[in-house]
């Protein structure tokens, strides 16, 4: 069975700092993708992932694909409010694309000034 | 491009009712699309895959007699909730996959489902 955990599960930091999101799953997969969701909304897609030593950048966002450890991070560079969301990693199933995702529980992210 | 809907974006009903979710793709051909369900605080996890054309799978655990799925054309699934409780409230999102292009999946705005 496939699993994808997330941690830490709740983040709240201050505006202006640094921190990583971290996502591990159990099994070959090849593509990791990174999503934002805002409250009662659905999900915005940041990054897809596609290959062992894959990075990606979109603002104070950075993501990264370790294949081999099985572990993606997304990193949050001085952090401002408008970064508060919960953000969710998930994999391709076994099938790859044509199995649907399997998401990690998620990272609430709360960012005061 | 690449824009999925949900219809409709909220829906309250009676229990023991049956309720219908409606996903389109609105600009692309989607052989296949996904139902996911989120509860509050929660993450999404996969229901069923939905193929134009046959039938749909089911994830383990959940209930293909309760959650009916038809994906009559390329651009439509819908998604029945069928004698409806409490318990099945919830978020309900639906994405799709271009035809041809299954690495990639576009995500809809999701419905909520409240039962009373």
């Amino acid at each position: 069975e496939l699993k994808v955990e997330q941690n830490p599960l709740f983040l709240s930091m201050q505006e202006g700092k640094n921190y990583t999101i971290y996502c591990n799953y159990s099994t070959t997969s090849d593509r990791l993708y990174w999503y934002r969701q805002d409250p009662g909304k659905s999900l915005e897609s940041l990054f897809v992932l596609l290959s062992n030593g894959a990075v990606k950048q979109e603002g104070r966002l950075m993501a990264s694909l370790d294949t081999k450890a099985r572990l993606s991070t997304l990193h949050i560079t001085a952090a401002v409010h408008d970064l508060s969301a919960t953000y969710f990693c998930a994999v391709d199933g076994p099938g790859g694309g044509a199995d649907g995702l399997t998401f990690g529980k998620g990272t609430h992210l709360i960012i005061q000034p | 491009g690449a824009v999925v809907s949900q219809h409709p974006s909220r829906v309250i009903c009676k229990s023991g009712t049956s309720v219908k979710i409606e996903c389109r793709s609105l600009d692309f051909q989607a052989t296949t699309m996904f139902w996911y369900r989120q509860f509050p605080k929660k993450s999404l996890m996969l229901m069923a895959t939905s193929n134009e054309g046959s039938k749909a799978t089911y994830e383990q655990g959940v209930e293909k007699d309760k959650f009916l799925i038809n994906h009559a054309s390329l651009t439509l699934s819908t998604l029945t909730v069928t004698s409806a409780h409490p318990e099945d409230s919830s978020f309900y999102i639906c994405s799709a996959s271009p035809s041809g292009r299954r690495n990639e999946q576009f995500f809809g705005p999701g419905t909520r489902l409240t039962v009373l």
